[in-house]
């Protein structure tokens, strides 16, 4: 069955400095990919998603995640930290064509630092 | 456009007592879905509705919690009768079309459960 693991339940970084928050998955066959973000009260919203094509994933808000077969990985990166980052990020994954459920990591609490 | 309303929002019971949880999806979406989110874990799927018909309910634990579409538009979620471990956050999201894990999710604010 498929699954994802997020390394570091609260990730901290500095304002302006780089956003790493790391995802790797487990599945049988080609995943989709998806990462959602939760901002305190509300639910989540979309940030990006892999569905096979460019391994290379833009979102909102200048994230974007890389797809890493060979590393099973599909880390979140921001090239400068903004305060409004703070928030939960959910990784997720589904295996098309299968049961199609979207299986999510437990999340990652990100905090910025002034 | 407005988005996926839940009601209500914060809701405190006993355990064995009943409760209903509501949520109008975005208007014209075809799939709906109910997750619980218990604290310090990720969303986990309940059940999904594509209009009012039930694809997946593999997850919800039918001896007490239950779930209808009626019409197609929104939905009822209950939990009859509550248990402590049933404290988490119900959220409702909606998509536009299949239900396609592919199609983007439109999640609602959640309705936080607390069972004492």
């Amino acid at each position: 069955a498929q699954s994802v693991t997020q390394l570091g339940s609260h990730v901290s970084v500095s304002e302006g400095a780089l956003v790493l928050l790391r995802c790797n998955y487990s599945s049988s066959v080609p995943p989709y990919l998806f990462w959602y973000v939760q901002y305190p009260n509300q639910g989540l919203q979309l940030l990006l998603k892999y569905t096979s094509a460019a391994t290379l994933v833009k979102g909102i808000n200048g994230f974007e995640a890389e797809f890493k077969k060979s590393e099973t990985s599909f880390h979140l990166t921001k090239p400068s930290a903004h305060m409004s980052d703070a928030a939960e990020y959910f990784c997720a994954v589904s295996d098309w064509g299968r049961d199609d459920k979207i299986i999510f990591g437990k999340g990652t609490r990100l905090h910025i630092l002034p | 456009e407005a988005g996926v309303a839940q009601s209500p929002r914060y809701k405190i019971i006993e355990k064995r007592q009943s409760v209903a949880f509501w949520c109008n999806p975005i208007s014209g979406h075809a799939t709906l879905y109910w997750y619980q989110q218990i604290l310090g874990q990720g969303p986990k799927l309940l059940i999904q509705f594509q209009n009012n018909g039930v694809v997946d309910d593999s997850q919800l634990p039918k001896d007490r919690f239950s779930a209808e579409r009626l019409k197609g538009v929104d939905s009822t979620l209950k939990i009859q009768p509550a248990k402590l471990e049933d404290s988490a956050v119900y959220l409702c999201a909606s998509s536009v079309s299949s239900g396609a894990s592919t199609d983007t999710q439109y999640f609602g604010p959640g309705t936080r459960l607390t069972v004492l």
